[in-house]
């Protein structure tokens, strides 16, 4: 989805780097998130979060942080990256609505390898 | 936690023919989602359904919200090169779970022989 630009969209690093991922969206959407993806597993939930400051655990956030400062920006970081943090990564966008579930948008991707 | 089971796994099909896919989940959901990846991009929605027994078409996708809330499933019909590519049916909210969360299988890869 364009309206969902991750950046970079590959990086390979070594382990113990700081990375940074970031995520930008034009959705105008309240609620974002951050996935992993890994062959066999398919997407798993890291972060996410309902408003700008607001941060909430998901099924896997050991070794990741994350960071809302602004409504439209949602930021992944490793602080001391390890090779099983190899993996895709993807940013996703909701609207929070009403009466409906809101389904989720997808960014492109970070395709992340550590050595 | 809750857990879909996605199948097939993988499928070949010749160009033209009909594919059908399903989900199944051990808990009930509130919405069920189809998605499409193809290679080197994120999940595209395809399809969302939030009644149980609700049956919505997009173009040649079918997909149907099982009327025990547990289960749905995905059918192509007339298949062509370009829906080659790994579908992701997904559940979103249900009984102890928020309304954004997702529960995603794990992938059905299509490959389309011309």
């Amino acid at each position: 989805d364009a309206d969902v630009t991750q950046t970079p969209r590959n990086r390979i690093t070594k382990t113990g780097k700081r990375i940074m991922l970031e995520c930008s969206q034009t959705k105008g959407h309240d609620r974002m998130y951050w996935y992993r993806q890994d062959p066999g597993l398919g997407l798993r939930l890291i972060y996410y979060s309902f408003d700008v400051k607001d941060i909430n655990k998901g099924e896997i956030s050991d070794g990741y942080s994350v960071s809302r400062q602004a409504q439209a920006k949602f930021s992944l970081s490793l602080e001391s990256a390890i090779p099983n943090q190899t993996a895709l990564y993807f940013c996703a966008t909701s609207d929070s609505g009403t009466g409906v579930n809101q389904p989720q948008h997808f960014g492109d991707g970070t395709r992340l390898s550590i050595l | 936690g809750q857990q879909l089971n996605q199948s097939p796994q993988s499928m070949f099909i010749q160009e033209g023919e009909d594919v059908s896919m399903n989900c199944t989940s051990s808990s009930i959901f509130n919405t069920w989602l189809w998605y499409k990846q193809d290679p080197g991009e994120g999940p595209v929605l395809l399809i969302a359904l939030y009644k149980a027994g609700e049956l919505t078409s997009n173009g040649r996708l079918t997909a149907q919200f099982g009327i025990t809330r547990k289960d749905s499933f995905l059918n192509i019909s007339a298949s062509i090169p370009s829906d080659v590519g790994i579908y992701f049916c997904a559940g979103q909210g249900g009984p102890g779970a928020g309304s954004y969360q997702l529960t995603f299988g794990k992938g059905t890869k299509l490959s389309v022989i011309p």
